[in-house]
C-alpha cells in the first residue's frame, strides 16, 4: 500500500460550487497532515495543517481529519476559477518522522 | 520571518555533466533541511533529508548526493547528470510545523 494516495482527477467542478479532495494514508500513528497547492510550474504552498480528528476552517477551506479511517479531506467552498492547480496531501513518513511524504496531488478544475 | 532562497530557477546540462543546486535559508536556526524531486507530470518526491550540518538522510539511491556545509545551506549534487536526473529540484525547510518550499530549479538534462 502506498503511503499516501490520492485520485490524480482532474477532478471538475463548477465555479461557485464545492471542491472536495480526499487523501488516504497507511500509517495510523501519523498525527500531523499538511494540505500544500501547486501551480504549474510553480513550487507548492501551505494551505493548511490539521493535527486532530474533525474540521478546521481556514476562509473558504476545511480540512477534514479521520484518524480511525485513515484519511484527511480538504473542502473549498465557493470554488474560484483561480482554485484551479494541483492539491497535494503531506504526511511525516512515521509518527513523529521528520520525513515528509507527499501524495501525487489531486488535479482541480474549476469550470467558469 | 523565514525566507528560503534556491537558485537557479532554470537549468539545461547535458548528460555527463555535473550538478550543483544550492539552498539557503533565512530568519531561523537549526532547520530541518529537504531536498525533492518532482518528475513531469509525478508527484513529490523525498531524496534526501538533513537535521544539521553534516547530517544526511538519502531516501533514495541514485545518481546524487547533498550536503550541508553551514546550518541553513544545503547542497545537491551530481558527478555526472543522467537524463532520468531531469526534475522540479525543491528545497524547503521544516521548523515546528509544516514544511516550507523554495521557489524550485527546473533541470533539464540533454
Amino acid at each position: 500500500q502506498k503511503e499516501v494516495e490520492q485520485n490524480s482527477g482532474p477532478l471538475s467542478v463548477p465555479e461557485g460550487a464545492i471542491a472536495s479532495l480526499n487523501c488516504t494514508y497507511s500509517d495510523r500513528g501519523s498525527q500531523s497532515f499538511f494540505w500544500y497547492r501547486q501551480y504549474s510550474g510553480k513550487s507548492p504552498e501551505l494551505i493548511m495543517s490539521i493535527y486532530s480528528n474533525g474540521d478546521k476552517e481556514d476562509g473558504r477551506f476545511t480540512a477534514q481529519l479521520n484518524k480511525a479511517s485513515q484519511y484527511v479531506s480538504l473542502l473549498i467552498r465557493d470554488s474560484q476559477p483561480s482554485d484551479s492547480a494541483t492539491y497535494l496531501c503531506a504526511v511525516p513518513k512515521a509518527p513523529r518522522d521528520d520525513k515528509i511524504i507527499f501524495g501525487k496531488g489531486t488535479r482541480l478544475h474549476i469550470l467558469p | 520571518s523565514q525566507t528560503i532562497h534556491q537558485w537557479p530557477a532554470t537549468l539545461v546540462q547535458p548528460v555527463g555533466s555535473p550538478l550543483s543546486l544550492e539552498c539557503t535559508v533565512e530568519g531561523t536556526s537549526n532547520p530541518n533541511l529537504y531536498w525533492y524531486r518532482q518528475a513531469a507530470g509525478r508527484g513529490l518526491q523525498l531524496l534526501f533529508y538533513s537535521v544539521g550540518i553534516g547530517q544526511i538522510s538519502s531516501e533514495v539511491p541514485q545518481n546524487l548526493s547533498a550536503s550541508r556545509p553551514q546550518d541553513r545551506q544545503f547542497i545537491l549534487s551530481s558527478k555526472k547528470l543522467l537524463l532520468s536526473d531531469s526534475g522540479f529540484y525543491l528545497c524547503a525547510w521544516r521548523g515546528p510545523g509544516q514544511p516550507f518550499f523554495g521557489s524550485g530549479t527546473q533541470l533539464s538534462v540533454l
